[in-house]
């Protein structure tokens, strides 16, 4: 099981829209409508953004959409806001009650 | 409010045992998977693995498998991950988090550190 590939960074003014992409195989992100994601500020534990690909949490703000085609799996932030600046992990299930995390991204408002 | 809540940092010597443990509470704790994340300094979350504490059904992770041990006990609503030699390489934050097939809620997390 490897992780699945997110880039290391992504930055954006804000009120600008950034976009986290996820990519793994179709063992994982490809084969099942079960990526989560989710956001992690500095000492925190880490907070479920997006579930079941697209649908969000009661409370999550419905600037974060999520999406898939293929073997990626995409975050979307609308409208970025400095409180949003986090790390950022996406989870796909991989079978068999296993799952992997992403390598992580830092989203950075400039 | 469902709840998990995990126990204190801990510091241990490499080859000593240990075991930390995830209280639920909110929800009926025996019908939902619960898992453990591992999280090294500055890095990534790694699936450690899961456990049914209805059944004690446990799935682990290829990376952790023979190296840690996840036991639950439902009696009291709490899950555990051990070790029974601790390496230096396993200082790290660990979570447990309540599996559907996303995770949530988590634990405030329990800091590891092993050094000699």
């Amino acid at each position: 099981q490897s992780a699945l590939t997110q880039p290391r960074s992504v930055s954006g003014s804000p009120g600008q829209s950034v976009t986290i992409s996820c990519t793994g195989t179709s063992s994982d992100v490809g084969g099942y409508n079960y990526v989560s994601w989710y956001q992690q500020h500095p000492g925190k534990a880490p907070k479920l953004m997006i579930y079941d690909v697209t649908k969000r949490p009661s409370g999550v703000p419905d600037r974060f959409s999520g999406s898939k085609s293929g073997n990626t799996a995409s975050l979307t932030i609308s409208g970025l806001r400095a409180e949003d600046e986090a790390d950022y992990y996406c989870c796909s299930y991989a079978g068999s009650y296993t799952y992997v995390f992403g390598t992580g991204t830092k989203v950075t408002a400039l | 409010e469902v709840q998990l809540v995990q126990s204190g940092a801990e510091v241990r010597k490499p080859g000593e045992s240990l075991k930390i443990s995830c209280k639920g509470s909110g929800y009926s704790f025996t019908s939902y998977w619960i898992a453990w994340v591992r999280q090294m300094p500055g890095k990534g979350l790694e699936w450690m693995g899961i456990i049914y504490p209805g059944d004690s059904d446990t799935i682990y992770s290829p990376a952790f498998q023979g190296h840690v041990t996840i036991s639950a006990d439902k009696s009291i609503s709490t899950a555990y991950l051990q070790w029974s030699s601790l390496r230096a390489s396993d200082t790290a934050m660990y979570y447990c988090a309540r599996r559907e097939n996303w995770f949530d809620p988590w634990g405030q997390g329990t800091l590891v550190t092993v050094s000699s």
